[in-house]
């Protein structure tokens, strides 16, 4: 069964402070890593990664994703207050079907 | 904002009645997903259409649940005799295109689906 683990699964951090989130999975014929951040509605798209080593940036947030690790890392620096959300990581895998595997997510709260 | 569109955002039924969730994906979207989370779960993946198409279904219960995107209209999720183990966020997603085209999916707000 296709499975993705994110870790920790809560941070608590005060603002300015650098974050690494995590994830990992095992999946059959993996195509994509995806990243959301989740508030109190919709899950917000925030990168998509295919290529191993390949780093995606936006702001202070960035991603990258390493195939032979079955990882993936998102770092935010500076963090403010509006960075506590859920992060969420999901993959996408070959085949008919399109469906995303969500991980648990993890909880980040950005402290004044 | 010409976002993903879910209705109602909050949903109440008493046991053994139905509830109806609707989606309107993004413009010009059609490809249609739906989810479901569960307190302290993740998102779960229930079923995959295309206009007047199920692609995939794998995620959905075998009984009480159903699924449809018109050709014209809202996707509707249809859960009939509810339980209270239904009580969820349910989500839909829209991508402009499907397989092959690694288009990410765009989430609505979610319908919360309360069972007394």
């Amino acid at each position: 069964e296709d499975k993705v683990v994110q870790s920790p699964l809560s941070l608590v951090v005060h603002e300015g402070d650098t974050v690494t989130l995590n994830c990992s999975y095992e999946v059959t014929n993996f195509r994509s890593l995806l990243w959301y951040k989740q508030e109190k509605k919709a899950p917000t798209f925030l990168f998509m990664l295919t290529s191993s080593g390949i780093e995606k940036k936006s702001g202070r947030l960035s991603s990258i994703l390493d195939k032979k690790e079955l990882s993936s890392i998102l770092n935010i620096t500076a963090t403010q207050t509006g960075d506590s959300a859920i992060y969420l990581c999901a993959v996408r895998t070959q085949g008919g079907s399109e469906k995303l595997v969500f991980g648990k997510g993890t909880k980040l709260t950005v402290n004044p | 904002n010409a976002g993903v569109m879910q209705n109602p955002r909050h949903l109440v039924r008493r046991r053994g009645q139905e509830a109806r969730l609707r989606c309107s994906p993004m413009k010009g979207h059609s490809h249609v997903y739906w989810y479901r989370q569960l307190p302290e779960e993740g998102l779960k993946f229930m079923v995959y259409l295309q206009k007047e198409n199920i692609i995939d279904e794998s995620g959905m219960p075998k009984e009480r649940f159903s699924a449809e995107f018109p050709k014209e209209g809202p996707s509707i999720l249809r859960i009939q005799q509810v339980v209270r183990g239904d009580s969820a966020a349910y989500f839909c997603a829209s991508s402009e295109y499907g397989t092959g085209l690694g288009q990410p999916q765009h989430f609505g707000d979610g319908t919360r689906l309360s069972i007394l």
